[in-house]
């Protein structure tokens, strides 16, 4: 039972276009969003956040839209970079209490020179 | 500044041995959490602790085991391997709530302990 869906495993984007990337969640309950960036080799590391008080936060290149009625929030990467190539988790986490986060399945974009 | 570090890098056991995986997360951080991510799958999780105490625990077996020391490092076990736990295990360090929540806390990853098992 996913309660984190990133329904597109790959995405290709040419260099200086914009990348968008999709997740979906099925638990109401969920009030903080996070997206995480994966290189090989390393561990994931923190892109951007948003609290479900919010339908946009932006940081620099990077923008996340939150719609909560339809439960699905996206990352806008613009102008994507060639180093932008990586493994893309979205998560989720209930705020209050000690909740886990919840990460998707990872979309995997290749920004093409 | 040193981030979360996790030893060792890789290893290959067989099925049916036992396998310590070490983490230290980052200097200040109480809380450490342990993540399995399986090839194809985002990470899941295993354990949460906070303070030496075990605050979460995910949908794993008993054969999965963790502890947290007082210099806040800490080990996750896994007993009886199995093939199915060939995987990527991932450590978390985070500096959470006065009282323990996960609140805001965001997650710094160490970059991880490949586990092999034939």
């Amino acid at each position: 039972d996913q309660q984190v869906k990133q329904n597109s495993p790959s995405l290709s984007v040419q260099e200086g276009r914009i990348s968008i990337l999709n997740c979906d969640y099925t638990n109401s309950m969920f009030d903080y969003f996070l997206w995480y960036k994966k290189y090989p080799a390393e561990g994931p590391t923190f892109l951007i956040s948003i609290s479900s008080i919010k339908d946009k936060n932006e940081d620099g290149r990077f923008t996340v839209f939150l719609n909560k009625s339809a439960k699905h929030l996206s990352l806008h990467i613009v102008p994507s970079q060639p180093g932008d190539s990586a493994v893309y988790f979205c998560a989720a986490r209930i705020r209050s209490g000690n909740t886990p986060l919840v990460f998707g399945k990872g979309t995997r974009l290749s920004v093409i020179a | 500044d040193a981030g979360v570090t996790q030893s060792p890098t890789h290893l290959i056991k067989t099925r049916g041995q036992h396998v310590t995986l070490r983490c230290s997360p980052i200097s200040g951080h109480k809380s450490v959490s342990w993540y399995q991510q399986v090839l194809g799958q985002g990470p899941q999780f295993i354990f949460q602790y906070y303070e030496k105490e075990e605050r979460g625990r995910g949908n794993f077996p008993d054969r999965f085991s963790a502890r947290q020391f007082p210099n806040y490092s800490s080990e996750l076990n896994v007993n009886a391997l199995l093939l199915g736990d060939s995987a990527l295990y991932l450590c978390a360090s985070s500096s959470p709530t006065l009282t323990g929540g996960m609140g805001d806390g965001e997650l710094f990853f160490g970059e991880g302990s490949r586990l092999t098992v034939l």
